[in-house]
């Protein structure tokens, strides 16, 4: 069975600019979330999202946004790019979010910013 | 809001010797706990969790973590192990009752494993 998947693996971008993160949960998963992990740092929490509608946002700023298609799939998006962005990105999917449901991790997305 | 402290960022230890990966957290709330293992270059697996009742839980790859709530531990330990399990260990705690599951991550401890 396929996990979560991410794309890209990698990307480098250069700061100003934005970037679209793309994720694909697990099939039957309908709540996606999404993390930041700088390195030497554990992940923080930026999104999570379930059947489309925004559950709850960590403290990131307003250039950090997210949706949920229909299929399940997300989008993070990051406007206006600063070198403190540079991060794995991970997306994580569970069946419904909620507290006592196993969250799976995808390999995280590695963005570089220069 | 919580916060989660992983007190050694490495552990060096030989093979098929024992190990124990601290943990400590500190929350206003009741939470759940977690420890989760990142292999290089792929996402985080879970090892095991604790929700509710017997202090001691068993994970996968024969890691167990008992639940002290007066020290406000969740300590990992495993009694022998292999070069397998070098990666990066992180300890978590999600807030009880929210509705949603918002992990709070450790800054991670990372076992090296030597013959």
């Amino acid at each position: 069975d396929a996990g979560v998947t991410q794309s890209p693996t990698h990307l480098i971008k250069t700061r100003g600019q934005h970037v679209t993160l793309r994720c694909s949960p697990i099939s039957g998963h309908k709540s996606v979330s999404w993390y930041q992990q700088v390195l030497g740092q554990g992940p923080q929490f930026i999104f999570q999202y379930y059947e489309k509608e925004e559950r709850g946002r960590g403290n990131f700023p307003d250039r950090f946004s997210a949706r949920q298609f229909p299929n399940y799939s997300s989008e993070l998006n990051v406007n206006a790019l600063l070198l403190g962005d540079s991060a794995l990105y991970l997306c994580a999917s569970s069946f419904d979010g909620t507290e006592l449901s196993e969250q799976f991790f995808g390999p995280g997305t590695r963005l570089t910013v220069l | 809001a919580q916060s989660v402290t992983q007190l050694d960022s490495q552990v060096p230890v030989f093979e098929e010797a024992p190990v124990e990966l601290r943990c400590n957290y500190s929350s206003s709330v009741s939470v759940y706990l977690f420890w989760y293992v990142q292999y290089p270059n792929q996402g985080l697996q879970l090892l095991l969790k604790y929700l509710s009742g017997s202090t001691l839980v068993k994970g996968i790859n024969g890691f167990e973590a008992e639940f002290n709530k007066s020290q406000t531990s969740f300590h990992l330990r495993k009694p022998s192990v292999h070069i397998s399990d070098t990666a990066e260990y992180f300890c978590a705690v999600s807030e009880r009752r929210t509705g949603f599951q918002k992990l709070v991550f450790g800054t991670g401890t990372r076992l090296l494993v030597s013959p």
